[in-house]
């Protein structure tokens, strides 16, 4: 069974650093990953999927890897701001099934 | 764009009491999807249709029923509601069944069974 996991569960950081967030599944056998945004109260907003072929995909400040023989992404984020304050979910794709991590929640201090 | 809409918002059911939940999709996705959202627990999926005119089991399936009424609407049915049902209900839905595209997300209802 898959599993995916997210560490820490929470993170603070002053405005303006760059952050990596993290997240490790068990079986390498994925056709895409995808990262996730939600915000208090609000669904999940996609904002990167890459497929098991690619390596990385990048969309404004935010560039997130995959490295399927080691079983990890992360997700880049460039120059923090406080609007990028949210919790932060991959999931994997495999199967036809998407599995989820339980996300990481961002806090970025002004 | 509306996207995918959701409603009710928010609902107080009593043990027992049923009731359905509505979701419509306005960016003509195949496959629909009915997750819940509980702390600790991360995301867990109910049911979902791959295509108009099927549904099929999540992780999680038991105390609920699906209807794919057309396209566009897919709606999750809580025939006896349960406390343990207590949770954020969302729907989503995606181009290619299999999340081989991007999952589109409702804002979610927020239900409380007492």
């Amino acid at each position: 069974k898959q599993e995916v996991t997210q560490i820490p569960a929470a993170l603070s950081v002053p405005e303006g650093e760059n952050l990596v967030l993290n997240c490790s599944f068990t079986d390498s056998a994925i056709y895409n990953l995808q990262w996730f945004r939600q915000d208090p109260g609000k669904g999940l907003t996609s904002l990167l999927l890459i497929q098991s072929s690619q390596r990385e995909q990048t969309s404004g400040r935010l560039n997130a890897s995959l490295d399927k023989s080691s079983g990890r992404s992360t997700l880049y984020i460039a120059a923090s701001q406080p609007g990028d304050s949210a919790t932060y979910l991959c999931a994997v794709s495999a199967n036809s099934k998407l599995t989820f991590g339980k996300g990481i929640t961002l806090s970025v201090r002004p | 764009n509306a996207g995918v809409t959701q409603t009710p918002k928010f609902q107080v059911l009593k043990t027992g009491q049923s009731m359905t939940l509505q979701c419509a999709q306005d960016m003509n996705h195949n496959s629909m999807y009915w997750y819940r959202q509980d702390p600790g627990m991360g995301l867990r999926l109910i049911y979902y249709s791959a295509s108009e005119g099927t549904t099929d089991k999540g992780e999680v399936p038991n105390g609920y029923n699906v209807s794919r009424l057309n396209k566009r609407e897919f709606s999750l049915r809580l025939e006896s509601a349960a406390p343990s049902q207590t949770s954020v209900y969302f729907c989503a839905s995606n181009l290619l069944q299999g999340a081989r595209s991007p999952l589109h997300f409702g804002n979610g209802t927020r239900l409380t069974v007492t």
